[in-house]
């Protein structure tokens, strides 16, 4: 268990619907990730986002958008779905500290939400 | 870019040795993450280097050079549970950038 947690487990919508993914980060992590996994693909990374603050942005549609909260949770919003964003979406967190720079960026993974659009 | 190269497959046989290999683009470098993802679970931490050099865990090793940007993960006395994915990540300076191979996927074959 790496203490990332991640709602729901599944999720089945239609397509031009609109969907919401939560994450939890580990205790004290105030880095949250956010990655899309299609079937049989590698991890694309989506966005980052540091204590509230986004930091890094991949390969993110518009249609998708993410935030951070106060209490470090994090969720990841898609909209408009289409039958290609059926995949996984993981969440990680980190606990590097920003102002430090120091320790290393080691990602501890949430056990993913597996989105199917039909 | 900041291209990660890694095989696409590899097939081994239980109880021999694998070596993976991932190379990078060495401008920003600041350490290298392998990463064990089995079939529809999460990526699970391996190791993480930045020095060069080979640091071995258990049956587990990785290997860096910086100057090379190269780095591979040696697997020992393969087990059936080894079948997995491992991804290569590089962390580079500048964003908090951790940038990630799209993975190798080994069969260990009985």
């Amino acid at each position: 268990d790496s203490g990332v947690t991640q709602t729901p487990k599944h999720l089945i919508t239609a397509t031009g619907q609109r969907v919401t993914l939560r994450c939890s980060p580990r205790s004290g992590d105030l880095s949250v990730y956010w990655y899309q996994q299609s079937l049989d693909q590698g991890l694309q990374f989506l966005i980052q986002y540091y204590n509230g603050e986004e930091r890094a942005k991949g390969n993110i549609l518009e249609r998708f958008s993410a935030q951070q909260f106060p209490d470090l949770h994090s969720e990841l919003n898609l909209s408009s779905l289409e039958l290609g964003d059926s995949a996984l979406y993981f969440c990680a967190s980190s606990g590097r500290d920003r102002e430090k720079l120091d320790g290393t960026d080691t990602q501890y993974f949430g056990p993913g939400t597996r989105l199917t659009v039909l | 870019g900041q291209n990660i190269d890694q095989p696409t497959e590899m097939t081994a046989t239980e109880g021999a040795i694998v070596q993976i290999n991932c190379t990078y683009q060495t401008s920003g470098f600041n350490g290298l993450f392998w990463y064990q993802q089995h079939a529809g679970e999460a990526p699970t931490f391996l190791s993480y280097n930045v020095l060069d050099g080979l640091e071995e865990k258990g049956r587990f090793s990785s290997f860096l050079s910086r100057s090379k940007g190269y780095s591979y993960l040696l697997l020992k006395e393969l087990q059936m549970k080894d079948s997995a994915s491992y991804l290569c990540a590089v962390d580079y300076t500048g964003g908090f950038k951790t940038i990630f191979g799209a993975g190798t996927r080994l069969f260990v074959k009985a």
